[in-house]
């Protein structure tokens, strides 16, 4: 597609049920990166992939957060027994990888994720 | 990546041209400087990096000084569009090996 595509937009969930947001980067794109806002802060960077390499994992939270790229495009966030503090908007980012003007990142819209 | 500091916040007059400044005094010879904005419940989106150059785009210019330790984003006839939070990220451009870190960034208000 043109953009960054994430689903769903919106999540209500109850507290101890586990989430999957789903991330569609743009088309081409080797490098993906999950990060998460919480209301009125700032971005927290989460995980990020490129291309086979392992994942850089340093910036999830907990071990109830996980992620996985399957074959190098869609990616899945995954909470497992959400907490009200996982509530914030989860976005999704990609990029070409390469060096230079190549590395710029685009942004999806964000899931919104609401643990009640 | 270099740190970079910007003012928290700003107002600009709609139509006026606003000029966000940033510091990066400890930038290193292959790092670029990157502005993103962050419109309220919106995706940070790109829009303009440089090396050492000023560089000008549909969106905006990027001006960075001679020693690089700053640079200024001027976009050139501010709308309300324009109210948001804008981030100046200094970053090497090797390869995408690590996320970008967004700081505090600067919440410019446009005014009518």
């Amino acid at each position: 597609g043109a953009g960054v595509s994430q689903s769903p937009s919106n999540k209500v969930t109850e507290k101890g049920k586990d989430v999957e947001l789903r991330c569609d980067p743009i088309s081409g794109h080797t490098a993906l990166y999950w990060y998460r806002q919480s209301l009125g802060q700032g971005l927290e960077f989460l995980i990020y992939f490129q291309g086979n390499s392992a994942p850089d994992k340093s910036g999830l939270p907990s071990d109830r957060f996980s992620a996985e790229r399957t074959g190098g495009s869609v990616s899945t966030l995954t909470i497992q027994r959400t907490q009200q503090e996982d509530s914030a908007v989860y976005l999704c980012a990609s990029s070409l990888g390469g060096t230079g003007p190549l590395n710029t990142i685009y942004f999806g819209e964000g899931s919104w994720l609401t643990v009640v | 990546d270099a740190k970079t500091t910007q003012p928290p916040s700003m107002d600009c007059a709609e139509g006026r041209a606003a000029n966000l400044p940033c510091n990066h005094s400890t930038i290193s010879g292959n790092e670029y400087v990157y502005w993103y904005r962050q419109i309220h419940s919106q995706g940070p989106q790109y829009i303009i990096h440089g090396l050492k150059n000023n560089e000008t785009n549909e969106m905006a210019s990027l001006i960075i000084t001679e020693d690089r330790k700053s640079s200024t984003l001027i976009l050139p006839h501010a709308t309300l569009r324009d109210t948001a939070v804008y981030y100046c990220i200094v970053r090497v451009a090797d390869t995408g090996r690590r996320a970008l870190t967004f700081g505090s960034g600067t919440r410019l208000q446009v005014q009518p």
